[in-house]
């Protein structure tokens, strides 16, 4: 099946820091979703959208449906130590999934 | 909140033995996917299943089989377990597209390691 092109693959960043990640596919998708995934526990998921252009915030995470419906991003702002863990997008058409490489999130306090 | 429950989080199985793993979910999701990750290589999808008694191979569906008897449960069946099925497990599981804008949400996935 296809995968989606994720970036960056993983991050090192200082407490405190935003985070942006992104994600990208040649087909076009009617919902973009992100999850985070700690060790050894399914993904869990963080943000929906469903709606080109459409930008939606839940706490310190902001996510956008790129106008294209090719692409997504995910922004962090003022990273904690709890945000470490993977992150991965997924893109929805009619009644399948398809998801992208994950991006591996490390703070450093 | 959706809740989907695999019923173990941890599995050792012996090569060639019989493997079943279960899955639940309370939201009455007609859709439901098993997938398996591997480092490396993502999320791959092994079979999903749209209805009760319906099921469709996804990428990688040797080696395994399914049962969806009841809406609510979708069961992974391993029919002789080998060592290249050590893997983390994931039961996933959503609306319809049609009835609702409806994202999966996963279960807490199985560990399995096969001896």
């Amino acid at each position: 099946g296809q995968q989606l092109n994720q970036s960056p693959q993983s991050m090192f960043i200082q407490e405190g820091e935003d985070v942006s990640m992104n994600c990208t596919s040649s087909s076009i998708f009617n919902t973009w979703l992100w999850y985070k995934q700690d060790p050894g526990e399914g993904p869990v998921l963080l943000i929906a959208l469903y709606k080109a252009g459409e930008l939606t915030s839940n706490g310190r995470l902001t996510a956008q449906f790129g106008i294209t419906r090719k692409d997504s991003f995910l922004n962090i702002s003022a990273s904690i130590p709890s945000d470490v863990g993977i992150y991965f997008c997924a893109g929805q058409t009619g009644n399948q999934f398809y998801f992208g490489t994950g991006t591996s999130l490390t703070v450093i306090p | 909140d959706v809740k989907v429950t695999q019923s173990s989080r941890y599995l050792v199985k012996r090569t060639g033995e019989k493997v079943f793993l279960e899955c639940v979910q309370d939201m009455d999701h007609e859709n439901m996917f098993w997938y398996r990750q591997d480092p490396g290589l993502g999320l791959r999808l092994i079979y999903f299943s749209y209805d009760v008694k319906m099921k469709e191979k996804g990428d990688i569906p040797e080696g395994y089989s399914v049962s969806r008897e009841k809406k609510e449960r979708f069961s992974l069946i391993l029919e002789s377990a080998s060592t290249n099925q050590t893997s983390m497990y994931l039961c996933a599981s959503s609306f319809r597209v049609s009835v609702n804008n409806s994202p999966l949400h996963f279960g807490n996935g199985t560990r399995l390691t096969v001896t």
